[in-house]
C-alpha cells in the first residue's frame, strides 16, 4: 500500500534562511514522488518530481528534493527562503498497479518571516 | 494553451439537494482525476478516468457520488442528496495519459462547495 507522511504541519523560517519540509513515504512499488505547492486562492502547482532517474531532483523557484530509499524519505529543501515561498506544500506518492492513483500528504504550511 | 478549468468556482447549496460540478481538462489530455480537499486536509482521491472509462472508482465515498466523462473532454462530478460533510473544495486534474509512470497532473482552481 502507498502512503505519505508529512512530518510537520507548520514550518516557520526567516527570509534568507534554509527551508526543510519533511516527507516520508511508504510504497509497495518503486515510487514516483512529487512535491506540489498551493498558494492562497491559487491552484496546485508542480514543484518537482522523482521518477527513478537522478535521486537529487531540482525543481522550480530554487527548490530541490532528494530521494533516499534507505530512509524512505523525499524531503524538500531550499537554501534561502523568500517571502513569496509562503504557501502550503504537499508531498505526493504515485502508486498502485495502474500507476494512476496519487496519495497526498496532509500538507505543510510554510510561513516566511521578514 | 488554456489550463484546466472548473465551474462553478463556488457553489452553496442546501442539504439534500443535488449538485453538478464541471471540469474541462487541457485539450488532448486523456487522463482526468477528481479529488476532494476538506478544510485543513490533504487531497483525497475520488476517481480517475482514462478516456471515457473510469477504471478506478475506489475513492468515491458513497453511492451518492458519481462521475462521467464524455468525448474524452469534459467531466462532471455529481453529488446527490448533499450532506454537510460534503462541504469541501473539489479539484480536477488532467494529464496526457501517454506515459503513466511519469505523467504530470495539472490542476484546476477547484470548486468550493458549501452545504448548508
Amino acid at each position: 500500500a502507498q502512503s505519505v507522511t508529512q512530518l510537520d504541519s507548520h514550518v516557520s523560517v526567516s527570509e534568507g534562511t534554509p527551508v526543510l519540509l519533511r516527507c516520508n513515504y511508504s510504497s509497495s512499488y518503486s515510487p514516483s514522488l512529487f512535491w506540489y505547492v498551493q498558494h492562497p486562492n491559487k491552484g496546485l502547482q508542480l514543484l518537482l518530481k522523482y521518477t527513478s532517474a537522478a535521486t537529487l531532483v531540482k525543481g522550480i523557484n530554487g527548490f530541490e528534493a532528494e530521494f533516499k530509499k534507505s530512509e524512505t524519505s523525499f524531503h524538500l529543501t531550499k537554501p534561502s527562503a523568500h517571502m513569496s515561498d509562503a504557501a502550503e506544500y504537499f508531498c505526493v506518492v504515485r502508486g498502485g498497479v495502474s500507476f494512476n492513483k496519487f496519495y497526498f500528504g496532509s500538507g505543510t504550511k510554510l510561513n516566511v518571516k521578514p | 494553451g488554456a489550463g484546466v478549468s472548473q465551474s462553478p468556482s463556488n457553489k452553496v447549496t442546501e442539504k439534500g439537494k443535488d449538485v453538478e460540478l464541471r471540469c474541462d481538462p487541457i485539450s488532448g489530455h486523456t487522463a482526468l482525476y477528481w479529488y476532494r480537499q476538506r478544510l485543513g486536509q490533504g487531497l483525497e482521491f475520488l476517481i480517475y478516468f482514462q478516456g471515457n472509462s473510469a477504471p478506478d472508482k475506489s475513492g468515491l465515498p458513497s453511492d451518492r457520488f458519481s462521475a462521467e466523462r464524455t468525448g474524452e473532454s469534459v467531466s462532471t462530478l455529481t453529488i446527490q442528496r448533499t450532506q454537510q460533510e460534503d462541504s469541501a473544495v473539489y479539484l480536477c486534474a488532467s494529464s496526457s495519459g501517454t506515459q503513466p509512470y511519469t505523467d504530470t497532473q495539472y490542476f484546476g482552481p477547484g470548486t468550493r462547495l458549501t452545504v448548508l
